[in-house]
């Protein structure tokens, strides 16, 4: 069974701290793992990984994909209580397009 | 620019009533459709998707359905709702082409009473 996991489920860190989200997957047909971050509603994109050991880098964030030992990790540099919220990896499988989505991380960031 | 809408928001309705949530896309032709459902504290899991008009594919059996009526609206039904079919309901879209993006809506809030 195709399986996302994340950890950890739940961060609180203060101001200017550094994260490091994980996330590990076991999937039959993978084509990319991809990271959004939720706030209230909707998830917003962060960013698509294929190929590993290439960092994506956008403002404080950035992530690297291991395809040899199937994991990620998100990083956020400097947090902001604006960084709070939740984290989901997906790993989009390549014979459907389907997402398989983790547990998701909820990062609270304290003034 | 390509937009996605969902109604309602948030909606409170007793055990045993109907559902009907819509979602519509603009801004894109043939996009791929998907529902998705988030539990408190969980992750998303995928109920339906469509890549075309009248194409549904189910992912997990529930008492839950969905339609596309037409080539940019999708439709999540359910005749008889359970307590267990609370949670958040989020539409997505993405490019027949560039699948693997999914961009969501804004989500609409389900409590069963």
């Amino acid at each position: 069974e195709d399986k996302v996991v994340q950890s950890p489920l739940s961060l609180v860190v203060h101001e200017g701290d550094t994260v490091t989200l994980n996330c590990s997957y076991e999937v039959t047909n993978f084509r990319s793992l991809l990271w959004y971050k939720q706030e209230k509603k909707a998830p917003t994109f962060l960013f698509m990984l294929t190929s590993s050991g290439i960092e994506k880098k956008s403002g404080r964030l950035s992530s690297i994909l291991d395809k040899k030992e199937l994991f990620s990790i998100l990083n956020i540099t400097a947090t902001q209580t604006g960084d709070s919220a939740i984290y989901l990896c997906a790993v989009c499988l390549s014979n459907t397009g389907k997402l398989i989505f983790g547990q998701g991380t909820t990062l609270q960031v304290k003034p | 620019s390509q937009t996605i809408h969902q109604w309602p928001a948030t909606l409170v309705q007793p055990v045993g009533s109907p559902l009907s949530l819509e979602c519509t896309v603009e801004g894109t032709s043939n996009p791929n459709l998907y529902w998705y459902r988030q539990a408190a504290g969980r992750g998303l899991q995928l109920l339906f998707y469509s890549v075309g008009i009248g194409q549904i594919s189910s992912e997990v059996p529930q008492n839950l359905s969905a339609s596309r009526p037409q080539d940019r609206q999708f439709i999540l039904s359910s005749k008889k709702l359970l307590l267990s079919d609370s949670g958040f309901y989020l539409c997505a879209w993405s490019d027949r082409e560039v699948y693997y993006e999914q961009y969501f809506g804004p989500g609409t809030r389900l409590t069963v009473t």
